[in-house]
């Protein structure tokens, strides 16, 4: 199983800031990589499918970039409504995998 | 507009049964792979099964493989997932997701969920 590693747990950090947050892999997972936002009581919402592929309707201000194990998303300028928590999923190989997800806080 | 909304979550024993359900509308579900995704209480996403768009391949997860069954009817748009032998540890909310493509298993639409409690 690949076990996906995000860093850090927690980021806390201004409105307006740049947000980085890692996600690495156990073995190379190529560009299948994909990141979620989840805001408290609701569903995961797709960012970034294949490492860099914005999904239908994401501001470009979410930006995804690696391949093999070592993975980036990057905010460029943190709006309010993107204070939540972020996961990777890899689609490599089976079984699919999530890692334990980066909590963006307001700092 | 995408919708999935899942049925059939609930309170039930260890050792019991239940049958989640997943009414797909809003696309052609029978060109999609499904999956179903949960998150335990206070706890990260674990994907959990999926199957093919037309049915005929399926894949678990090692913590639900001989205990739970994912299966579709395309006539119907609707996903199932049959769990027994449940435990206490499959205590999560249960979410319904359409893959982005039929060989791209990234998750575009999500459920809302729906609570399983395995508990005496």
């Amino acid at each position: 199983e690949i076990v996906l590693t995000q860093s850090p747990a927690t980021l806390s950090l201004s409105p307006g800031e740049r947000a980085t947050l890692s996600c690495r892999a156990s073995q190379s997972v190529s560009s299948f990589l994909a990141w979620y936002q989840q805001k408290p009581g609701q569903a995961p919402r797709l960012l970034i499918y294949d490492a860099s592929n914005r999904a239908s309707g994401i501001p470009a201000r979410f930006s995804g970039s690696g391949s093999g194990t070592d993975f980036t998303l990057t905010i460029s300028s943190l709006e309010p409504e993107d204070f939540a928590v972020y996961h990777c999923q890899q689609r490599s190989n089976w079984p699919l995998t999530f890692g334990g997800g980066t909590k963006v806080e307001i700092k | 507009e995408v919708q999935l909304l899942e049925s059939g979550g609930g309170l039930v024993q260890p050792g019991g049964s239940l049958r989640l359900s997943c009414a797909a509308s809003g696309f052609i579900f029978s060109n999609y792979a499904m999956s179903w995704v949960r998150q335990a209480p206070g706890r990260g996403l674990e994907w959990v099964s999926d199957i093919s768009d037309n049915g005929g391949s399926t894949d678990y997860a090692d913590s639900v493989k001989g205990r739970f069954t994912i299966s579709r009817d395309n006539s119907k748009n609707t996903l199932h997932l049959q769990m027994s032998s449940l435990r206490a540890e499959d205590t999560a909310v249960y979410h319904c997701v359409k893959t982005v493509g039929t060989t791209t298993r990234a998750f575009d639409y999500w459920g809302q969920g729906i609570l399983v409690t395995v508990s005496s």
